[in-house]
């Protein structure tokens, strides 16, 4: 089936603008996570949501940045007042959860985004 | 919070020579060590993963050894080709739960 796909591909904004950013999970995947990839370092952890919850928030830098899961399938990752260190590439990750289940994360293409 | 370190953030190996990329955690309730494979440009694969009941793990030329007491887990590649050449991570979790990421290893095979 398709893998983990992530809207847009690419996202130039200007700082200070609000910026959407949308994942679509493997069809059936309850667990999808967030992650921020800046040039040559490994992707750090910015939310997690079993189902429609987010179970942990702890990687998420300020208040400026919010996620939303309300159908427990797709998920936005919203930043407000967009500053130029919020630049990176934004990716996202789905996987099954529960007793036997692999915990394999299946990662989407990212999106990079640019704050101008 | 778990740490995970990488060593080294560079190798280059001759084609046919075996690489090895080592990472160190600081949480010994992790569980769940995956190594992902980064292409330029492209999402992170992952190309082989263990779990703290087993010590050792192999796939094909790939394995990977875990050692929980010293809280150390290596990736071993042999016979190295030239599609090998990307960046390696590897990483640390709790159940499968968030990922916390090494730095990464730029490998490079020199043919």
């Amino acid at each position: 089936g398709a893998g983990v796909s992530q809207t847009p591909s690419n996202k130039v904004t200007e700082k200070g603008k609000y910026v959407e950013l949308r994942c679509d999970p493997i069809s059936g995947h309850t667990a999808l996570y967030w992650y921020r990839q800046s040039l040559g370092q490994g992707p750090e952890f910015l939310i997690y949501f079993q189902g429609t919850g987010a179970a942990d928030d702890s990687g998420l830098p300020n208040d400026r940045f919010f996620a939303v899961r309300p159908e427990g399938s797709v998920s936005t990752l919203k930043i407000q007042r967009t500053e130029r260190g919020d630049s990176a590439v934004y990716l996202c990750a789905s996987s099954l959860t529960g007793r036997g289940r692999s915990n394999e994360q299946f990662f989407g293409p990212g999106t990079r985004l640019t704050v101008l | 919070g778990e740490n995970v370190e990488q060593h080294p953030s560079t190798l280059s190996v001759q084609e046919g020579d075996s690489a090895v990329i080592k990472c160190t955690y600081s949480d010994s309730a992790s569980n769940y060590f995956p190594w992902y494979k980064q292409e330029l440009g492209k999402r992170p694969q992952l190309i082989i993963d263990i779990r703290s009941n087993v010590g050792e793990k192999k796939d094909q030329r790939i394995a990977v050894t875990l050692n929980k007491t010293a809280k150390h887990f290596s990736l071993h590649i042999t016979e190295t080709q030239p599609e090998d050449s990307a960046v390696y991570f590897c990483a640390a979790s709790i159940k499968g739960q968030k990922l916390v990421f090494g730095q990464g290893t730029r490998l490079t095979i020199n043919p």
